[in-house]
């Protein structure tokens, strides 16, 4: 059983399409961060959310760390075939980080 | 480097042999931690080394997997009689200090292991 369930698992969309990924869970975190993936490489965070309500934006990227810090969500705003890659949400659960299965994300151009 | 790297980028083996998986962290970084990713899957969390302090090994799947970290820098994680199941991406990240997950890891590109 995943303590972080992300949705949707796969998304293709065309160039300059809007999308949002969703990090689900039950628990409670202390924070929860957002990583992304590109094939053959670790990887890299993007934003580190801390406080419940807490929205953090890069770009063309939003995020938002739920009001009972036990969910967030990632919006990217006219995607780019640059953005394509495996979208990871961790959370903070006690010393370790558990992460999420990822979200696929595929940029058409 | 400045990163994180992880020696062999490849491994393929035969069912029932041991495999030796290399990390080298950032210098002056303090943690380690090793993670495996099956494909297309997140990541699950092996062991977690701070400084001297005894290892977090909660993650360790059996008692086939072990890792040490000599001298608080280089760490090698070792699968004895590696199983098909043992097939996936093995990560290795470091972090400066000891608030573990609210300071950034910084993750090497992998070890993919293949077990025939």
């Amino acid at each position: 059983t995943q303590l972080l369930e992300q949705s949707p698992q796969f998304l293709s969309i065309q160039e300059g399409e809007n999308l949002t990924v969703y990090c689900n869970s039950s628990s409670v975190f202390s924070s929860l961060q957002w990583y992304r993936q590109e094939p053959g490489e670790g990887p890299v965070l993007l934003v580190t959310v801390v406080t419940g309500g807490e929205v953090k934006k890069l770009k063309r990227l939003t995020f938002q760390f739920g009001d009972a810090r036990k969910d967030s969500s990632l919006h990217i705003t006219a995607a780019q075939p640059g953005d394509t890659g495996l979208y990871l949400c961790a959370g903070e659960y006690g010393n370790k980080l558990v992460f999420g299965a990822g979200t696929i994300l595929r940029v058409k151009s | 480097g400045a990163g994180v790297s992880q020696s062999p980028s490849n491994k393929v083996t035969e069912k029932g042999k041991d495999v030796e998986l290399r990390c080298d962290p950032i210098s002056g970084h303090t943690a380690l931690y090793w993670y495996r990713q099956s494909l297309g899957q997140g990541l699950e969390f092996l062991i977690y080394f701070q400084g001297n302090s005894a290892p977090d090994k909660s993650g360790l799947p059996s008692d086939r997997f072990s890792a040490e970290r000599t001298g608080g820098s280089v760490s090698t994680l070792t699968i004895q009689r590696t199983q098909q199941e043992d097939s996936a991406v093995y990560l290795c990240a470091s972090s400066l200090s000891t608030s573990g997950g609210t300071d950034t890891q910084y993750f090497g590109p992998g070890t993919r292991l293949t077990v025939l």
